[in-house]
């Protein structure tokens, strides 16, 4: 009854290779959040989507882009991955009322050969 | 948002209570104080969330001082399965509705000892 969905689990990509990896929810939740986290390290936000509108974070890289076709689904694009690019990639979902709370998913560990 | 303090690590015996404490020193009278543990290998885990009162659900209690500039998460019966590291995040609160995502710390890295 996994709520909030990412797949796959492990992705290995080459240098420069363009690569995506996707995010599915169940919660018909209006908001969807891509975070990614390095090892050792907390998540940090990289960009939201509330409804159809897209928000980027001032810091995140241009190689990175995302997607959101439907309600459902949200696809995070990397162009160009670098070695550093390596890491956990968190996909959450969240109503857009008042408090309400943040759920993620188990998360995409990307390697980078 | 305001920014948090909590210590790195803790330890706690399995069937005590565990005691997190967090700083939140220049919090907001619009912002609330959430935690979320994360598992190893798993995605953060949303736990709990206050404004101003305490709170209490199925798997912790929250409390908050008078003043809002610190909290406390208890696990009420601490079990292995509750080695996390565990996150406390002050986000805005939006009465529209709003969409901000949670700038998170370095958390407490919490070790329940058999």
């Amino acid at each position: 009854d996994a709520m909030v969905i990412q797949n796959p689990r492990y992705q290995v990509t080459q240098f420069g290779k363009p690569v995506t990896l996707s995010c599915s929810q169940t919660l018909n939740h209006n908001v969807m959040y891509w975070y990614q986290q390095k090892s050792s390290q907390a998540p940090k936000l990289l960009f939201h989507y509330y409804d159809k509108d897209f928000n980027n974070e001032a810091d995140t890289p241009d190689n990175f882009q995302s997607r959101r076709p439907n309600t459902s689904f949200c696809f995070l694009d990397i162009r160009s991955p670098g070695l550093g690019d390596a890491a956990m990639y968190l996909c959450a979902t969240s109503r857009a009322q008042g408090s309400q709370p943040q759920h993620f998913g188990d998360g995409t560990r990307l390697s980078i050969l | 948002d305001a920014k948090t303090t909590q210590p790195p690590s803790m330890d706690c015996a399995e069937g005590r209570a565990a005691n997190l404490p967090c700083n939140h020193s220049t919090i907001s009278g619009n912002e609330y104080v959430y935690w979320y543990r994360q598992i190893h290998s798993q995605g953060p885990q949303y736990i709990i969330h206050g404004l101003k009162n305490n709170e209490t659900n199925e798997m912790a209690s929250l409390i908050i001082t008078e003043d809002r500039k610190s909290s406390t998460l208890i696990l009420p019966h601490a079990t292995l399965r509750d080695t996390a590291v565990y996150y406390c995040i002050v986000r805005v609160f939006y009465s529209g509705g709003g969409a901000d995502g949670l700038t998170f710390g370095k958390g407490t890295h919490l070790i329940i000892q058999p």
